[in-house]
């Protein structure tokens, strides 16, 4: 099994909500990602964790708040949106290095639009 | 510094066409991989190969191959004829270790017409 699910697939929230967005994996990955994809763009890497530690974080706005609650769940907090987030976010899971294999498995996505 | 190039920015072609997308990385890591994805309108990049830097073989599956070449610092993708759910956003990308993170290419739109 392959999947990497995510919810909400469609979200469209005001800059002043607070909303979550969830990604869960059932691979026994040990690497967890995020990334954000604008139109017509090559996904952006937001976040990375690895054993449910962030190991990296692309200078990301706070408002962007990852959580890894266990090895399997990966969030991701967002509050006082602007406009210019809205954008296709992608999560992603995969092996962690040194286990061989290094491709990302990717879930389906949630489009957010911030009015 | 990693890069990934893809000139090819969109492509058309007929069904049942052969189809080449070209991918140049740079690095100075000698160990290092590279993958292609898929990403169909629906939006999930889907995992289609990886290579690593110490297997130039060559690969085939079913329709699709690719051409690694060191020596031209290229990994194309070359789809045999062509179907229209072939229709998508490829994606040619590098990891290294170094980098610890995935380096993508711009992309190239593939239109496959009837």
């Amino acid at each position: 099994d392959t999947e990497v699910t995510q919810t909400p697939k469609h979200l469209v929230m005001g800059m002043t909500n607070k909303k979550s967005l969830k990604c869960e994996q059932h691979m026994g990955h040990r690497a967890m990602y995020w990334y954000k994809q604008k139109a017509k763009k090559p996904p952006e890497l937001m976040f990375v964790y690895s054993y449910e530690k962030l190991s990296i974080n692309e200078s990301v706005p706070s408002r962007f708040s990852p959580e890894c609650p266990n090895s399997s769940l990966l969030n991701l907090h967002l509050h006082a949106l602007q406009p210019e987030d809205s954008a296709l976010y992608l999560c992603a899971s995969s092996r962690t290095p040194g286990q061989g294999s290094y491709e990302q498995y990717f879930g389906p996505g949630t489009r957010l639009t911030v009015t | 510094a990693q890069k990934v190039t893809q000139a090819q920015t969109e492509i058309s072609v007929v069904e049942k066409e052969d189809v080449t997308l070209d991918c140049v990385y740079e690095t100075r890591d000698t160990t290092y991989y590279l993958f292609w994805y898929k990403q169909p309108p629906s939006g999930e990049l889907v995992f289609l190969i990886r290579r690593n830097s110490f297997d130039e073989q060559n690969e085939i599956s079913g329709r699709y191959s690719w051409n690694f070449q060191k020596s031209t610092s290229s990994f194309n993708f070359t789809i045999t004829a062509s179907q229209v759910v072939d229709s998508a956003v490829y994606f040619c990308a590098l990891f290294t270790g170094g980098g610890n993170k995935l380096t993508f290419g711009t992309g190239t739109q593939l239109k496959v017409e009837l």
